[in-house]
């Protein structure tokens, strides 16, 4: 079956704008969570929803914000975007939320900022 | 709160031989998750292995074996008869058992493992 699916892969935005970033889990995952990794702050959690709920926030400012939609897709949005933005954001997704389930990661979406 | 930490930024093995991966935690939770993933150049994530804190045994996965001394708080990652497929970044990481928290990863800087022939 198809695995976590990302969307865009790659963009550059000027700093300024906003942008949203879309993960398709895999089939049947109601768990998805986002990731930033940046070569100076490494893999940071951004946040978690399941059923449609945020479920868990990292420790990013509020431009940072999310949502999952009834068929479990979630998009993230970052506004006015900052140099410091750039990153490679990583999505995953599990059956649940529980500690127990196994994390499927995508292969990431590429964020340039200008 | 959780902290994971990979002493080793770049290691280097020989195909065929055997390298461990060190990783270190620091947390005052008894029930958890510990991870080993591999991040190989197209940046996908991939599990290579899982251990449960509960369990004493340690975890093995083919080539893959870890070495968990839950009292050290220590988790290194064995992979033995290195293939060049191996070369990637590995990234130890600490999952909470703990509702509420149970998705979020914490992860280390990571290991970058050559593989030589």
């Amino acid at each position: 079956k198809a695995g976590v699916t990302q969307t865009p892969r790659y963009l550059i935005k000027t700093r300024g704008q906003q942008v949203t970033l879309s993960c398709s889990p895999i089939s049947g995952h109601r768990s998805v969570s986002w990731y930033q990794q940046t070569p100076g702050q490494g893999l940071q959690f951004l946040f978690e929803y399941f059923s449609e709920t945020q479920r868990n926030k990292g420790n990013f400012p509020g431009r940072f914000s999310g949502r999952q939609f009834s068929n479990s897709r979630s998009e993230m949005n970052v506004s006015t975007l900052e140099l410091g933005d750039s990153a490679l954001y990583l999505c995953a997704s599990s059956w649940a939320t529980g500690s127990g389930n196994t994390i499927y990661f995508g292969e990431g979406s590429w964020l340039t900022v200008v | 709160a959780q902290t994971v930490t990979q002493s080793q930024p770049e290691m280097s093995v020989q195909e065929a031989e055997t390298v461990t991966l060190s990783c270190t935690y620091d947390t005052s939770e008894s029930d958890y998750y510990l991870f080993w993933y591999k991040q190989p150049p197209s940046r996908q994530m991939i599990l290579v292995i899982r251990q449960e804190a509960y369990k004493q045994q340690n975890a093995t996965e083919n080539r893959f074996s870890v070495n968990f001394q839950k009292a050290a708080k220590s988790f290194s990652l064995k992979i033995s008869d290195s293939q060049l497929g191996d070369a990637a970044m590995y990234f130890c990481a600490y999952r909470s058992a703990l509702t509420g928290t149970a998705s979020k990863l914490t992860f280390g800087t990571g290991t970058r493992l050559q593989v030589t022939l």
